[in-house]
């Protein structure tokens, strides 16, 4: 069974802050997924990665593949309030067609 | 192009009554997925389907079913409804050759 573990569970900092969200695994996959969502909301995709060690950046966040395939990270510089929400990294997994999701990290960011 | 598109946004029914929610894919996506998402059990994959096959499924009991439209759209359908079934549902599509899947807002569904 191919499980994607994300940490921390929960984050909450002070606005201005730097922080950085794991997403591992013990499997490969094609490629991951990540999502913000807010509550009562359904996900927004965030960013795919697709190749091994691949970098994208989206303004203050910064995403990055991990060069087996199986993990990610996902760093945010400069913590707006408006960054506060649940990501959820997610990814496809081998051997059939289920999108495997993270439990989530959820995070607060005061001002 | 517009989005994924959920009916209803908020659903309150009662126990033993049973639902039927509607998702209306990306244009051009034939791929629609399910899920239930609750504070405690996170998001949970119900079912997929592709040109109205049932392609995946998760484990939830029969009393989940769904299924899929010439035109793409999907429905799923809760019979024998249970305090515990009260989540937000969500459903996601998908486009032939990618792995990425785009999410509606949810329905949030409500049972007393």
């Amino acid at each position: 069974t191919q499980l994607l573990e994300q940490s921390p569970q929960f984050l909450s900092i002070q606005e201005g802050e730097n922080l950085t969200v794991y997403c591992n695994s013990s499997s490969v996959f094609s490629s991951l997924q990540w999502y913000r969502q807010e509550p009562g909301e359904g996900p927004v995709l965030l960013v795919t990665v697709v190749t091994g060690g691949e970098v994208k950046k989206l303004k203050r966040l910064t995403f990055q593949f991990g060069d087996a395939r199986k993990d990610s990270s996902l760093h945010i510089t400069a913590a707006q309030p408006g960054d506060t929400g649940l990501y959820l990294c997610a990814g496809r997994g081998t051997g059939g067609f289920k999108t495997i999701f993270g439990a989530g990290t959820r995070l607060f960011v005061k001002a | 192009k517009a989005g994924v598109t959920q009916t209803p946004r908020y659903l309150i029914k009662t126990r033993g009554q049973q639902v039927t929610l509607s998702c209306s894919p990306i244009s051009g996506h034939r791929s629609v997925s399910w899920y239930q998402q609750t504070p405690g059990q996170g998001l949970q994959f119900l079912f997929e389907y592709f040109s109205e096959t049932q392609r995946n499924k998760g484990n939830f009991p029969g009393r989940f079913s769904g299924r899929q439209f010439s035109n793409s759209r999907s429905e799923m359908n809760v019979s024998t409804l249970e305090l515990g079934d009260s989540a937000l549902y969500l459903c996601a599509s998908q486009g032939e050759g990618t792995d990425t899947q785009y999410f509606g807002p949810g329905t949030r569904l409500t049972v007393l």
